[in-house]
């Protein structure tokens, strides 16, 4: 059975860093396209960023310089980087992917972890 | 950046009812469009990809359709289930995008 489960979130001032965590069982990280999704407090929901079997990595306009995304193969854990949080920022953060495919669609989710930026 | 348009924003319907949900893509995605249903407080639940192909395990009352810019959902008869919100995504081109959201409700 596939298991995502995201760790790592908490309240964080503005201008501050999180990392978080997705740890993965039944399903190796590196073999399939991984992504974090986030939904902010009652409203939609937001693609922020994916990595590549290969390496290669895309992000949202509203994270890219800010956000990091990368993997440990040996832990299989997916992780995000996260610098320069702003109060847009506050959301449930889910990662996500769907195996044997290189299509960006989403099938396995985590349960999310909520990170909130707030002073 | 392709922006997703979706209509309605909150639909109200009947058991039994036939529920059609629209996507409108800013420019063509040709057909990669997909349909997630997410209830409170859960993660989202993959329905539909490629336009109009069944993710394993899901209910034929399930449909998808369209092409280009304009997509649509439908479920030909409401279950007590179905009550949800639903959103597109495209896979066209980066950044991913998603739609707004249709909150499908109890009439």
């Amino acid at each position: 059975e596939v298991q995502l489960v995201e760790s790592g979130g908490g309240l964080v001032q503005p201008g501050g860093s999180l990392r978080l965590s997705c740890a993965a069982s039944g399903f190796t990280v590196s073999n399939n396209y991984m992504s974090w999704v986030r939904q902010a407090p009652g409203k939609g929901l937001e693609w922020v960023s994916i990595i590549y079997t290969g390496g290669s990595t895309y992000y949202a306009d509203s994270v890219k310089a800010r956000f990091t995304i990368s993997r440990d193969n040996s832990r299989n854990t997916l992780y995000l980087q996260m610098n320069s949080l702003r109060a847009e920022d506050t959301a449930v953060y889910y990662c996500a992917s769907r195996s044997g495919t290189t299509t960006p669609i989403f099938f396995y989710w985590g349960q999310g972890t909520l990170v909130t930026v707030s002073s | 950046d392709i922006q997703m348009t979706q209509s309605p924003s909150t639909l109200s319907a009947s058991v039994g009812d036939r529920v059609t949900i629209t996507c409108q893509a800013s420019q063509s995605i040709s057909s990669w469009l997909a349909w997630y249903q997410q209830k409170p407080g859960k993660a989202p639940n993959l329905l539909i990809y490629k336009t109009s192909i069944l993710e394993s395990g899901v209910p034929s009352r399930f449909s998808g359709s369209g092409s280009g810019t304009e997509f649509t959902l439908t479920i030909s008869s409401l279950q007590p289930d179905d009550f949800a919100t639903y959103y597109c995504q495209q896979y066209s081109a980066y950044p991913l995008t998603f739609g707004g959201g249709t909150k499908v409700e109890i009439k």
